[in-house]
């Protein structure tokens, strides 16, 4: 398995409050994805990054800002959470000589839930 | 023109037969098409992945079809195994773009 790492796993919280979920991966990937979950809706895009500090807008990136201060950490934060976005999250990593970056390993997801 | 739609929602299949998945998509900009495999507690893996300039691709019992002048391509598992039982997403992208996926299908094989 890719060494991805996804932390929390699960977290319950309430509407209002900030969130921060942490991706971290030990395969020196240049690009790194957030995606999120949802029944019906397949996975869609909130942020990805090409390279450290290199960070850009996917389709549903309302309500979700990221950072990435280092290789192998990528930061989704939800800075006033709603219960829209309860959700499952994944991480994504990709290495760019292959398949042009598309994403290639998940981490196995953060379960959250908003109150 | 983003969208990717997938069939069926689930599908049943039993041990040793052939589950077929399909994909239409409507951007001809297109010009990756992969599928990821999902079992439940896990992340998306990707299976496999075809570009238009051929029509089938196939890796030990996973074939894909692409059909370029209809806009579909489509998921063959042949000898189906109750292993395989899982969620199959499709997806395609632009080669400089990022990838949009079908919304999933649920595949449980019976022995």
């Amino acid at each position: 398995d890719a060494g991805i790492t996804q932390s929390p796993r699960h977290k319950v919280t309430e509407t209002g409050t900030p969130v921060t979920l942490r991706c971290h991966q030990t395969e020196n990937h240049r690009y790194m994805y957030w995606y999120r979950q949802d029944p019906g809706h397949g996975l869609r895009l909130i942020h990805y990054s090409y390279g450290v500090k290199d960070t850009d807008k996917g389709e549903v990136s309302d309500g979700y800002s990221v950072s990435r201060s280092k290789t192998e950490d990528f930061l989704l934060t939800l800075e006033s959470a709603t219960s829209s976005q309860t959700s499952v999250y994944f991480c994504a990593i990709s290495d760019v000589r292959l398949d042009n970056g598309q994403p290639q390993h998940f981490g196995d997801g953060t379960r959250l839930s908003i109150l | 023109q983003q969208q990717v739609k997938q069939s069926p929602q689930s599908l049943i299949v039993q041990k040793g037969g052939i589950s077929i998945i399909n994909c239409a998509y409507e951007n001809t900009a297109f010009d990756y098409f992969p599928w990821y495999q999902q079992f439940p507690g896990k992340g998306p893996a990707l299976l496999i992945a075809i570009r238009p300039d051929v029509s089938e691709k196939k890796e030990g019992r996973f074939t894909i079809s692409f059909n370029k002048s209809a806009k579909q391509f489509s998921l063959h598992i042949m000898d189906s195994q109750p292993g395989d039982s899982a969620t199959y997403f499709c997806a395609a992208s632009r080669t400089t773009d990022k990838l949009i996926f079908g919304t999933g299908t649920r595949l449980q094989v019976f022995p």
